[in-house]
């Protein structure tokens, strides 16, 4: 369950919608999230997904599950410039241990 | 409002000092841990503990130890500290079976190691 892979960097347009992806490997993973790291600080829960669903919307974000391939996608509609950040995928399937991706820079161009 | 705390946010040490990492957090969690996070790499855990007094090894524990002797403290110590070493350290705690709720992190720490 240590593999969890992310793409380094994706650059989109402001207003565009951004979707990063992740691959992990656990299959018995109960949570699954994505968080948020702002530049020189620690990082923020954005949201998770629980392993029994397949989509979670929350505003402008949504969370997609695909258990059969094990690949988590987090959608960003209409992403502005203060959605720059890195943003981490994280399983965790040992109840109390969490398994961190590499991390997605995102960079929005005004 | 919920909150780990990591004593500095920037730290400059020289090769061969003894470095101590803190980290507090109000919220009475049981589970806390110390990561490392370098470009490319992503967060790796250093060390963890389920409990006051007790301490398991991560994925990259060589060159550090840890302590927690009060349930809100857990400390991170590099013996002797190397160049390799330089890196953004992060605490996290957690409470046990609150899946929904993740980790809380600290700011972190940036350490420098000349």
């Amino acid at each position: 369950g240590e593999d969890v892979e992310q793409s380094l960097f994706l650059s989109v347009r402001e207003g565009d919608s951004s979707v990063i992806n992740c691959t992990y490997t656990d299959s018995s993973s109960t949570y699954l999230y994505w968080y948020k790291q702002e530049p020189g600080a620690g990082l923020q829960l954005l949201t998770y997904i629980f392993s029994n669903m397949d989509m979670k919307q929350d505003q402008r974000l949504t969370v997609l599950l695909n258990k059969k391939d094990k690949h988590l996608s987090l959608r960003i509609a209409d992403t502005q410039t203060g959605d720059s950040a890195i943003y981490f995928c994280a399983e965790n399937y040992t109840g109390n241990q969490f398994y961190f991706g590499t991390g997605t820079s995102l960079t929005v161009i005004p | 409002d919920v909150k780990v705390t990591q004593s500095s946010r920037y730290l400059v040490k020289r090769t061969g000092e003894k470095v101590f990492l803190e980290c507090v957090q109000d919220m009475d969690h049981e589970n806390m841990f110390w990561y490392r996070q370098d470009p490319g790499l992503g967060l790796r855990l250093i060390y963890f503990s389920y409990d006051v007094k007790m301490k398991e090894k991560g994925d990259i524990p060589e060159g550090y130890s840890v302590s927690r002797e009060k349930k809100e403290r857990f400390s991170l110590i590099l013996e002797s500290a190397s160049t390799n070493q330089t890196s953004m350290y992060l605490c996290a705690s957690s409470a046990p079976g609150q899946g929904s709720y993740g980790y809380t992190f600290g700011s972190g720490t940036r350490l420098t190691v000349v």
